[in-house]
């Protein structure tokens, strides 16, 4: 089984740099996703990383550490817009993605 | 075409009804899902689907029935549900593991909304 753990909820400030956290137990590591979903609407994908390291993309940003059972997602110069709940998927060795229960980030002016 | 579409957006039905939510993607996924969500949870696998074939079922009720037709559409026929089936039903596609998943991951529809009375 996989259990995935993230804070509840994060607040920041217009134009910061917000890190959300997310720590995970799996039986078999295949990858882990994070994912933007806005209230009432489905999840959109950010993200993947499989190996150890920081991925980059524009203004997010996400880090896996395998042996730590560790990653990241890195939110900068942050907008109204980026208000929003943000999950942490891991995929396991048969192929299926379970989701943390999300954390529900808002951006302050 | 990147989208997947899930048909109806809304759905209100009786306990004793037989409805059907359809999906239907272009983007030559041969993976497809349904997830289950209930407010302010996050979403929860029912079914997967990879090459037409039903490949995951997470214990899933028997008044929810899958269906794939074809690589392009996905069906989640429903029958005598209970209110507390009511959630967002959310269908999502992927290229197969190998095939590009791990770069593009999931690509979701909008969702059924389904409410039963």
């Amino acid at each position: 089984g996989q259990n995935i753990d993230q804070p509840t909820e994060m607040t920041a400030t217009e134009g910061a740099i917000v890190q959300i956290n997310c720590t995970y137990q799996t039986s078999g590591f295949n990858g882990l996703f994070w994912y933007q979903q806005h209230a009432g609407e489905a999840p959109t994908f950010l993200s993947y990383n499989v190996l150890d390291g920081l991925e980059e993309k524009g203004r997010f940003s996400s880090f896996l550490s395998r042996s730590k059972g560790y990653s990241y997602l890195l939110l900068k110069e942050l907008q109204m817009k980026d208000s929003a709940s943000y999950l942490c998927a891991v995929r396991d060795n048969a192929g299926k993605s379970t989701f943390g229960d999300g954390t529900t980030l808002t951006v302050k002016p | 075409d990147t989208e997947v579409t899930q048909t109806p957006k809304h759905l209100v039905m009786g306990m004793t009804n037989k409805k059907s939510l359809k999906c239907e993607q272009h983007m030559g996924h041969r993976a497809m899902y349904w997830y289950k969500q209930k407010a302010k949870k996050p979403p929860e696998l029912m079914f997967v689907y990879s090459y037409e074939k039903l490949s995951i079922n997470e214990s899933v009720p028997s008044r929810f029935s899958p269906e794939c037709p074809n690589s392009s559409l996905l069906n989640l026929h429903l029958h005598a549900l209970q209110p507390e089936d009511s959630a967002l039903y959310l269908c999502a596609s992927s290229q197969s593991p190998g095939q590009g998943a791990e770069v593009y991951g999931y690509t979701f529809g909008s969702g059924t909304r389904l409410t039963v009375v």
